[in-house]
């Protein structure tokens, strides 16, 4: 079974502290995706990164960064110096290319706030 | 650059009445999706279409029917609306439906079944 867990539901920050979006997912899948989205307040999604199994070097874009280990199954999301308008829903997904089942499997999201 | 459009943004229905999402990407994409978010669920795929003239159901398909009327246009139709329906309805593109593209997402539509 193919599964995305994102534990904390809720998180809140005060800005300038770093905070990390933990995602853990299974899959039985040698080849596979995941992705992490954002969504604002305004309810639109937006596609932040794409990590494919075969590529664990962590990326950094910015205040954003991510760490990929598949030894424990994690894609981390990692935001350094947390401003306002970083409060939003963030949802990891992961996709396998096993067979024609090619669809997303969602995590619940966390909600992360921002305060000033 | 619109990306995925969807309409209307807003709608409110009785149960029993019909409706018509409708949801047109500019970005060439071959793959279209419908996906509903609902507290506590996430995001449930109902349908997708892999390119154009072909459709295949998703997680919770049970009370809708789509059309892929061409490349551009994916609609999802709620024949006899239910106030389980209630829910944020988005659709997306991809450029294949294989795993290495990111889906793009229309703002969504925010229907309420009374």
């Amino acid at each position: 079974a193919q599964k995305v867990t994102q534990a904390q539901t809720e998180i809140s920050v005060v800005e300038k502290e770093d905070v990390t979006l933990d995602c853990v997912y299974e899959t039985r899948d040698t080849t596979y995706y995941l992705f992490w989205y954002k969504q604002p307040p305004s309810g639109e999604l937006v596609f932040l990164i794409r990590r494919n199994s075969f590529d664990e070097q962590n990326e950094i874009s910015g205040r954003y960064s991510w760490n990929f280990q598949k030894s424990t199954s994690s894609f981390n999301f990692t935001i350094t110096a947390s401003q306002v308008v970083d409060s939003a829903v963030y949802f990891c997904a992961l996709l396998s290319n096993a067979g024609n089942n090619r669809k997303l499997i969602w995590g619940l999201g966390t909600s992360l706030a921002v305060n000033p | 650059n619109a990306g995925v459009t969807q309409t209307p943004k807003f709608q409110v229905l009785k149960t029993g009445q019909s409706m018509t999402l409708q949801c047109a990407q500019d970005m060439n994409h071959n793959s279209m999706y419908w996906y509903r978010q609902d507290p506590g669920m996430g995001l449930r795929l109902i349908y997708y279409s892999a390119s154009e003239g072909t459709t295949d159901k998703g997680e919770v398909p049970n009370g809708y029917n789509v059309s892929r009327l061409n490349k551009r246009e994916f609609s999802l139709r709620l024949e006899s609306a239910a106030p389980s329906q209630t829910s944020v309805y988005f659709c997306a593109s991809s450029w294949t439906a294989d795993s290495n593209q990111p889906q793009h997402f229309g703002d969504g539509t925010r229907l309420s079944i009374l």
